[in-house]
C-alpha cells in the first residue's frame, strides 16, 4: 500500500520567512495530494491541493509542487506570520482507497 | 467541514468499559472515515465506510467496532480489547469515492481519555 514519509517534523522560521515542508510517496498510482493545517485542538483544516495532472498549484502565500516523476511533493509558504505556526500534514491517494497521510511538520514562527 | 459533528468533545471512562463516539455529517457526503491521532504519529486510519452498510478495516482495525446504517452517521466503538484507547479521535468525510479527486473534511474530534 502507499507509505507518506515527511520532512522534516518540526521547523522553525523568522517572521517573513519562507518555510518548506517536503513529502515523498511510494505508489506511483498516486493523483491527489492535499495538505492539512492543524492548530493546537481543532480539526485539521485543508489548506490547499493538487491532482496529479498539474506540477504547481499556488493560492496566495502558499503553493504546493508535484514532482510525479521523483514521486515527492512540497508545501511551500512565503511570507510567514505568527498565525501560520501549527502542524502541518500531507497526505496521498489512489483512486478510491483512503488517504494516507504524513507524521506531520510543526510549524513554529518566531516573531 | 461545519458540517461534520462529533459527540461529545471530552470523554472519560474507566478502563474495561466500552464506549461509543458519535461523527454525524449532513453533507450527503458518502464515505465517511474514522482516524486516531496520537502526538508524533499523525493520523492513522481506523475503519472507513464508502457506502452505507459497508466498512473496510484501516491500519489500526484491533479493539474498535463500526456501523452504518444510515449515510449521516458512523458510529466508533471503543471496545474494552483496545490496550491503549486513550487519544484524540477524528471523524471525516467525503463525496463519493472513484469519481475523481475529492476532498476530505474532518470533524472536530473527541479527546478520550481512559483511566
Amino acid at each position: 500500500g502507499e507509505n507518506v514519509e515527511q520532512h522534516p517534523s518540526t521547523l522553525s522560521v523568522q517572521e517573513g520567512d519562507s518555510a518548506v515542508i517536503k513529502c515523498t510517496y511510494s505508489d506511483s498510482a498516486s493523483n491527489y495530494f492535499p495538505w492539512y493545517k492543524q492548530e493546537l485542538g481543532k480539526r485539521p483544516q485543508l489548506i490547499i491541493d493538487i491532482r496529479s495532472n498539474v506540477g504547481e498549484k499556488k493560492d496566495q502565500r502558499i503553493a504546493v509542487t508535484l514532482n510525479k516523476t521523483a514521486k515527492h511533493f512540497s508545501l511551500h509558504i512565503t511570507e510567514t506570520q505568527p498565525e501560520d505556526s501549527a502542524v502541518y500534514f500531507c497526505a496521498a491517494r489512489a483512486g478510491n482507497t483512503p488517504l494516507v497521510f504524513g507524521k506531520g511538520t510543526r510549524l513554529s514562527v518566531i516573531a | 467541514d461545519g458540517g461534520i459533528t462529533q459527540s461529545p468533545k471530552y470523554l472519560f471512562r474507566k478502563e474495561g468499559q466500552n464506549v461509543t463516539l458519535s461523527c454525524e455529517q449532513n453533507l450527503n457526503h458518502d464515505a465517511m472515515y474514522w482516524y486516531r491521532q496520537d502526538p508524533g504519529q499523525g493520523l492513522r486510519l481506523i475503519y472507513y465506510s464508502q457506502i452505507v452498510n459497508d466498512f473496510q478495516k484501516g491500519d489500526i482495525a484491533e479493539g474498535y467496532s463500526v456501523s452504518r446504517e444510515k449515510k449521516e452517521s458512523f458510529p466508533l466503538t471503543v471496545t474494552s480489547a483496545q490496550k491503549n484507547p486513550t487519544a484524540f479521535y477524528l471523524c471525516a468525510s467525503s463525496i463519493r469515492p472513484g469519481i475523481g479527486a475529492y476532498e476530505q473534511y474532518f470533524g472536530p474530534g473527541t479527546r478520550l481519555t481512559v483511566t
